[in-house]
């Protein structure tokens, strides 16, 4: 299977903060990746999928980059409603794999 | 707007089954691969099973492989799991998922799975 080992697993920031979440996969996997959005209670929420494409309603300052084995999840400026936990999955494999989760919280 | 409501979920002891539905709205569900994703509580996410959109290919984490079945009835919108020997550890959220492009677009709302004697 393949391994999705996310950095960090937690962060503090401030709104206005640029935020950078990693995520490496254990063997390449092209550019199928995704990221996701989770709030407490809530499903996920794709934010960004083929690496880089910003799924539709996604605002903006969401944008994700890297393919093979090296991904990054940028939020240009946290805003207030971005402090949540955040997920790669890939789906270069069955199974299909996620990353154990970032937390963005609020410093 | 796309739909999934997903039901099901239920208490069940060790060892006992489980049958999770998922209707299915707001798109052409016989041309979408689907997929179901489970978390358990306070836990991360894990994918548990796939089936493409004809019901030709399925796939399972090994975790639930040999207990676990997913299936869909198109003419209906729905997509199933039948879930057997179930374990403490299957205790979860339940979520039913679109595909999308290797990605998961739409997500239901959950249905809450729990083992315990």
């Amino acid at each position: 299977d393949i391994q999705m080992t996310q950095s960090p697993s937690s962060v503090s920031a401030s709104v206005g903060d640029r935020v950078t979440i990693t995520c490496r996969a254990s063997q390449g996997i092209s550019s199928r990746l995704a990221w996701y959005q989770q709030k407490p209670g809530k499903a996920p929420k794709l934010l960004i999928y083929a690496a880089s494409s910003l799924q539709s309603g996604v605002p903006s300052r969401f944008s994700g980059s890297g393919s093979g084995t090296d991904f990054t999840l940028t939020i240009s400026s946290l805003q207030p409603e971005d402090f949540a936990s955040y997920f790669c999955q890939q789906a270069n494999n069955f199974p299909w794999t996620f990353g154990q989760g970032t937390k963005v919280e609020i410093k | 707007e796309v739909q999934l409501v997903e039901s099901g979920g239920a208490l069940v002891q060790p060892g006992g089954s489980l049958r999770l539905s998922c209707a299915a709205s707001g798109f052409t569900f016989s041309d979408y691969n689907m997929h179901w994703v489970r978390q358990a509580p306070g836990k991360g996410l894990e994918w548990v099973s796939y089936i493409d959109s004809r019901s030709r290919s399925t796939n399972y984490a090994d975790s639930v492989k040999g207990r676990f079945t997913i299936s869909r009835d198109n003419a209906k919108s729905s997509l199933y799991l039948q879930m057997n020997s179930l374990r403490v550890e299957d205790t979860a959220i339940y979520y039913c998922v679109k595909d999308f492009n290797w990605s998961l677009d739409h997500w239901g709302q959950g249905t809450l799975g729990t083992v315990s004697s």
